[in-house]
């Protein structure tokens, strides 16, 4: 199984300030046949879905808020938050759906206001 | 736009077996080449994929779980179906149905105790 480890497990930001969370997969989840990354981020708020917020490792679901950004390839790959704000408290994780599942998550980062 | 709703007992007894349904408004299960998750959350931890089937029925389980879950679908009904066998405490959790990685149910909880 390919294991997701992210990093920091919290992380308190101020209002307006940059939020990095990272993620890394045991083993690459890029395709070499088409050049994607099976790679998602999502965000969950407390009674909440998770909601898609990225896939594809870099494109963004419509809807979301382009102060969303991801980013990496293969094994390393970083979620930014550029702007932080009140409604971006959450949890969030990656998932890698590459390949032969299971198809696993990160254990979550919360994101707090500083 | 598809949505996803799941339905199901929400209290089951030890040793008995846990039945869900999703059902699908808004689009055909059987179009689109998508893959119809079923993923579960603890309380208050993480998200743990169980399994999928896909656009022409092959099905995936976590290894994990594989000795105990079906995962069926019912096009007639434009649903797909979770079943789960020998359920105990460990099995109580909050169960959502997912297509692909962007569409997920509102989620159910599902409690084992006698």
């Amino acid at each position: 199984d390919i294991v997701m480890t992210q990093s920091p497990d919290s992380l308190a930001v101020s209002l307006g300030e940059r939020a990095t969370i990272n993620c890394k997969s045991s083993q690459s989840v890029l395709s070499s046949s088409n050049n994607l990354n099976y790679l998602a981020w999502y965000q969950q708020k407390p009674g909440q879905p998770p909601k898609v917020l990225i896939y594809w490792a870099s494109s963004r679901e419509s809807g979301v808020p382009d102060r969303f950004s991801g980013s990496g390839s293969g094994t390393d790959f970083t979620l930014t938050i550029s702007s932080l704000q009140a409604e971006d408290v959450a949890v969030y994780y990656c998932q890698q759906y590459y390949n032969t599942p299971p198809w696993t998550f990160g254990q979550g980062t919360k994101v707090e206001i500083k | 736009q598809v949505q996803l709703q799941e339905s199901g007992p929400g209290l089951v007894k030890p040793s008995q077996t846990l039945s869900l349904t999703c059902n699908v408004s808004g689009g055909s299960i059987s179009s689109g080449g998508y893959y119809w998750n079923w993923i579960r959350q603890h309380p208050g931890k993480g998200l743990e994929w169980i399994g999928y089937i896909n656009y022409n029925g092959s099905t995936y389980y976590n290894p994990s779980l594989k000795s105990r879950i079906t995962i069926s679908v019912d096009t007639s009904k434009n649903q797909f179906s979770l079943k789960m066998s020998s359920v105990t405490a460990a099995d109580t959790a909050v169960y959502y149905c997912a297509r692909g990685v962007g569409v997920w149910g509102q989620g159910t909880l599902v409690t084992v105790s006698s």
